[in-house]
Parts: structure tokens; C-alpha cells; sequence
């Protein structure tokens, strides 16, 4: 069955340093998000991308924040400058796009701690 | 008010048990409605999808009430490994971002 693939699991960084976060959508899929979690929060919406752009985007989604395909496979997600908030698991999801309830296809996320 | 509201739990029901969890939502135009599983520190994983007439999935049953704005979900026979924090999810109208509860955590004991 094929998955949304995410990496690294892991990132430790300090803060004030760029991080690159990288998916692999789902090969058929048109509709690619980032979600954040926080440590004992709720599942928040990031970005969403289409046709290589941003189709929309949250109040977290600040100047900081930037996503990219840069090639026809990987979905990136780049923190210019973090800080302590940053700390969370950031999920990558891809959806086909297509039927009236589509489905968004969750990674493993990747846990970004910064200290 | 938040946008969807759930009852964080923790539900704690024998195996075999039938246990039901609701979630209300503010926004009356919200179009789409699910509900996810996810395990401690994993990602969310679809469970099922929630349609105006209701649907079954084996053990598990969701229904949609519109006019309450509330969703609910079922589980029968509750097994081990059904332990886990159930999110309710909803799109609001005219975006295809998912909104999230918080989630309703269920711990199954033996």
C-alpha cells in the first residue's frame, strides 16, 4: 500500500538555525499539507500546496515558513530561523484530490525539538 | 468556541465493552466530517469517513446529526488494541484543511 514518507524522524536544533523538513507525498497525489503538533495539543494546519503554489495557508504559517517542491517527488517544509515554539511533530499529508470526502494520507512526522 | 470540541477522556472500559464518543462542531456550513485514530506519537490514521446517513465499519459506527452539530462515534466489542486517542475532524466550508478536535483518548483493559 503506498505511504506518505517522511524524513528525518528526528531533528535536534538550536534555535535560530534553518531547518529542512522533506516528504514524500503519495505518487498520484495532487494535494500536499503540512500539520504541526505541540506536545499535548491538538493536530493544527499548517499549508496546503496545489499546482506549485500555496493554496492556503494558517495564522502559524508566518514569513518564517516557507514550502517547496523542488523536484516531481519531494514536498519540503523549511523553518528559516527557529525558536523554542517551533518544538513540535510536523506531518507531511497528500490527497488524490478527487470525490466529495477526500482523504488526507498522513506521514510518521517528523519530531523537531529546539533547543 | 472552539471549532470542534471533544471530550478529552480518558474513557477506560473493560474488553468487550461498547463505548461512544461525541464531538460538536460551531460552524453549520462544515461539509466533511471524519473520524481519525492516532496512537501516542504517531500520525493520525483515517478511521472513517462520516456521511449524513450514517455508516458502519465493522465494530465501529459513526453518525452525523446536523441540525445539533454533533458527530458520534461507536465501537462494539472493544478489543486491546482499539486503545487510543480518537480525533474528530472536520472541514470547514470551502477549504480542504482539516480542522481537528483535541481527541477523546480510550484505554482498554483487559
Amino acid at each position: 500500500e503506498p505511504e506518505v514518507t517522511q524524513t528525518p524522524s528526528h531533528q535536534v536544533t538550536q534555535m535560530g538555525q534553518e531547518v529542512i523538513l522533506r516528504c514524500v507525498p503519495i505518487s498520484n497525489h495532487l494535494y500536499f499539507y503540512w500539520y504541526r503538533q505541540i506536545l499535548g495539543q491538538k493536530v493544527e494546519f499548517l499549508v496546503s500546496f496545489y499546482n506549485n503554489e500555496i493554496s492556503e495557508k494558517s495564522e502559524i504559517f508566518d514569513d518564517q515558513f516557507s514550502v517547496e517542491r523542488p523536484d516531481g517527488s519531494n514536498f519540503t517544509l523549511k523553518i528559516r530561523s527557529t525558536k523554542l515554539e517551533d518544538s513540535a511533530m510536523y506531518f507531511c499529508a497528500s490527497a488524490s484530490g478527487t470525490g466529495n470526502q477526500e482523504t488526507q494520507y498522513f506521514g510518521p512526522g517528523t519530531r523537531l525539538l529546539v533547543l | 468556541r472552539k471549532e470542534v470540541e471533544q471530550d478529552p477522556g480518558p474513557f477506560n472500559v473493560p474488553e468487550g465493552a461498547t463505548v461512544a464518543f461525541n464531538c460538536t462542531y460551531s460552524n453549520s456550513a462544515s461539509q466533511s466530517f471524519f473520524w481519525y485514530r492516532q496512537d501516542c506519537r504517531k500520525e493520525p490514521k483515517l478511521l472513517m469517513s462520516v456521511y449524513s446517513s450514517g455508516n458502519e465499519d465493522g465494530r465501529f459506527t459513526a453518525q452525523l446529526n446536523r441540525a445539533s452539530q454533533y458527530i458520534s462515534l461507536l465501537i462494539r466489542d472493544s478489543k486491546l488494541s482499539d486503545s487510543a486517542t480518537y480525533l474528530c475532524v472536520v472541514n470547514l466550508p470551502g477549504r480542504r484543511a482539516l480542522t481537528f478536535g483535541s481527541g477523546t483518548r480510550l484505554q482498554v483493559q483487559p
